[in-house]
């Protein structure tokens, strides 16, 4: 069974810094790995997708990184602002569907 | 522009009760999903579809059950509603396997 794990649970930086947010999951037979931003009492909002085959994806000040191998993706976000301010979730895909992680939740302080 | 809709957004029910949540999408999409989300627990699958007649279990699906008619809609039914059954419930859905998932807006149940 798929586990994924989320470093930092939590996180709050000032405005303007460069942030890491770490994933790793168990079983590396995957699909894919997906990104999401949750805002509270909100749906998921998908951010990057990168393929199995993949090993980075970009997107505007995301960029996302997977190393299939050694069961890690990371998500870097360049420049934080107030409004990157959510819970971040990671989410590989197997033939089980998607397994979630807990979740990063960030506070970026003006 | 194409969507994925629940409803409805808020129900209180009680014990016992026979629930249906709706899910409707138009991405005509084959792959439907259904999650529910818990503080503790995060994100778990309940049960999913990948395509008209077809429906298979996820992770947490005792309590539930699900059935495709179409390609736009995936209701979700709690036969007998339990209190363990007080959740936020996320439907999802993607073109196939392997591609990106959408989510609807969630629908908050709670069970008295």
């Amino acid at each position: 069974k798929q586990e994924v794990t989320q470093i930092p649970a939590a996180l709050s930086v000032p405005e303007g810094e460069n942030l890491v947010l770490n994933c790793s999951f168990t079983d590396s037979a995957i699909y894919n790995l997906q990104w999401f931003r949750q805002d509270p009492g909100k749906g998921l909002t998908s951010l990057l997708l990168i393929q199995s085959s993949q090993r980075e994806q970009t997107s505007g000040r995301l960029n996302a990184s997977l190393d299939k191998s050694s069961g890690r993706s990371t998500l870097y976000i360049a420049a934080s602002q107030p409004g990157d301010s959510a819970t971040y979730l990671c989410a590989p895909e197997s033939a089980d569907g998607l397994t979630f992680g807990k979740g990063t939740h960030l506070i970026i302080q003006p | 522009d194409a969507e994925i809709t629940q409803s409805p957004r808020h129900k209180i029910t009680e014990t016992g009760r026979q629930v249906t949540l709706a899910c409707h999408q138009t991405w005509n999409h084959n792959n439907m999903f259904w999650y529910r989300q818990d503080l503790g627990h995060g994100l778990r699958l309940i049960h999913y579809s990948y395509g008209v007649h077809d429906t298979n279990k996820g992770e947490v699906s005792d309590g539930y059950s699900v059935s495709r008619s179409n390609t736009e809609d995936l209701p979700l039914t709690l036969e007998s509603a339990a209190s363990s059954q007080t959740s936020v419930y996320f439907c999802a859905s993607s073109g196939a396997q392997g591609y990106e998932q959408y989510f609807g807006p969630g629908t908050r149940l709670t069970v008295t």
